[in-house]
């Protein structure tokens, strides 16, 4: 399924450096979301926008930063990674029918 | 804000049996209550949810459960199988302009 696409799948970076995560859909959803699950744990809400000029902090928002380009294009980075940053982080976008998951990027911060 | 709270975090059961997995919700004005499920590896996917205005859905082995009074639904799923192993995830929704809040996940393990 490559209704929602996130690149790259798989990530090892170094403390300190910047990394950008990417997710385009092709649903033509207005909403769309960032989240991170670590083991064991839930899915916990990073940033979220529900359209081109509206973007909103979740949960967890610190040391993350958001860009929405465009309603298919949305964007994670990671200022300065740190070794806690080390997750898997799933995009998504919703419509009333329910949330489409992308496949999820899996970032270990070394 | 809403607040949701799901039990057990892990659930053992012999293949065959049945599982109940449940969700409380804090914010009575919620009306939506998606469930999704997991598989190892794989992304979460909408496997069946349930309105305020409905007690009860059905989709062959899994149902849903709501008791919008005391603020609480569960997930069945009879007759396991072994491809039901996965995390369940239950979530409230108080309207289209707000977000899902998530409940922290069951791993549902099934032993053959």
């Amino acid at each position: 399924d490559a209704d929602v696409t996130q690149t790259p799948r798989n990530r090892i970076t170094k403390t300190g450096k910047r990394i950008m995560l990417e997710c385009s859909q092709t649903k033509g959803h207005d909403r769309m979301y960032w989240y991170r699950q670590d083991p064991g744990l839930g899915l916990r809400l990073i940033y979220y926008s529900f359209d081109v000029k509206d973007i909103n902090k979740g949960e967890i928002s610190d040391g993350y930063s958001v860009s929405r380009q465009a309603q298919a294009k949305f964007s994670l980075s990671l200022e300065s990674a740190i070794p806690n940053q080390t997750a898997l982080y799933f995009c998504a976008t919703s419509d009333p029918y329910g949330y489409t998951f992308g496949s999820g990027t899996r970032l270990t911060v070394v | 804000g809403e607040n949701v709270e799901q039990h057990p975090s892990t659930l053992s059961v012999q293949e065959g049996d049945s599982a109940v997995i449940k969700c409380t919700y804090s914010d009575s004005a919620s009306n939506y209550f998606p469930w999704y499920k997991q598989e190892l590896g794989k992304r979460p996917q909408l496997i069946i949810d349930i309105r305020s205005n409905v007690g009860e859905k059905k989709d062959q082995r899994i149902a849903v459960t709501l008791n919008k009074t005391a603020k609480h639904f569960s997930l069945h799923i009879t007759e396991t199988q072994p491809e039901d192993s996965a995390v369940y995830f239950c979530a409230a929704q108080k309207g289209s302009n707000y977000q899902l809040i998530w409940g922290a996940g069951t791993k549902l393990i099934i032993k053959p």
